[in-house]
């Protein structure tokens, strides 16, 4: 069984700062996607990386998966009020675990 | 539109009753499953399935029932609701799981109060 570890659990920050987010996993990813949901929504995707080392942006959100594949970073750049949501990193089993996610709250 | 209906979005149930929450998507895909998400829980999975007929059960199954007699429809019963399924309920679909870069499609939600 694949175990998931986002980090970290809770980030509050003022707006206009830069932060990162982690995902780490006991295996090798397949493929790793990144959701965030927004209060009172489900959630929405928004990337997939494949390859080892992929890096992709997303206006201000980068997405980098690590060489190994078994771990991925999301960095957001002047963190606005908008990005604030549940960021989730699930596996890719056939049981779709999302676990914790990291809980993100920017302060206007 | 096209896409993945949950219904009701808001119910108030009895301890002790059956309540059904309804999934319905569009796209005809293969996997469907049922997520709660408690606060400090994250999305914890119910259950979900694999095609029609085919179920199997997720992290936190006791005491919830589905069924899948149609590849587009995905119900999920509380047999006897207690107050501990008080809770947002969320169902999802997705096409073939293994392959990468299949998104995963959530409906509104569900928000299900037992007292």
């Amino acid at each position: 069984t694949q175990l998931l570890e986002q980090s970290p659990q809770f980030l509050s920050i003022q707006e206009g700062e830069n932060l990162t987010v982690y995902c780490n996993s006991s295996s090798v990813f397949s493929s790793l996607q990144w959701y965030r949901q927004e209060p009172g929504e489900g959630p929405v995707l928004l990337v997939t990386v494949v390859t080892g080392g992929e890096v992709k942006k997303l206006k201000r959100l980068t997405f980098q998966f690590g060489d190994a594949r078994k771990d991925s970073s999301l960095h957001i750049t002047a963190a606005q009020p908008g990005d604030t949501g549940l960021y989730l990193c699930p596996n890719r089993d056939d049981k779709i675990i999302f676990g914790k996610g990291t809980r993100l709250h920017i302060l206007p | 539109d096209a896409g993945i209906t949950q219904s009701p979005r808001y119910k108030i149930t009895e301890t002790g009753r059956q309540v059904t929450l309804m999934c319905h998507q569009t796209w005809s895909h293969s996997y469907m499953f049922w997520y709660r998400q408690d606060l400090g829980h994250g999305l914890r999975l119910i259950y979900y399935s694999a095609a029609a007929d085919i179920t199997d059960k997720g992290e936190v199954s006791d005491g919830y029932v589905v069924s899948r007699s149609k590849t587009e429809n995905f119900p999920l019963t509380l047999e006897s609701a207690t107050r501990s399924q008080t809770s947002v309920y969320f169902c999802a679909s997705s096409e073939l799981v293994e392959s990468s870069g299949n998104t995963i499609y959530f409906g509104e939600g569900s928000w299900l109060t037992v007292v």
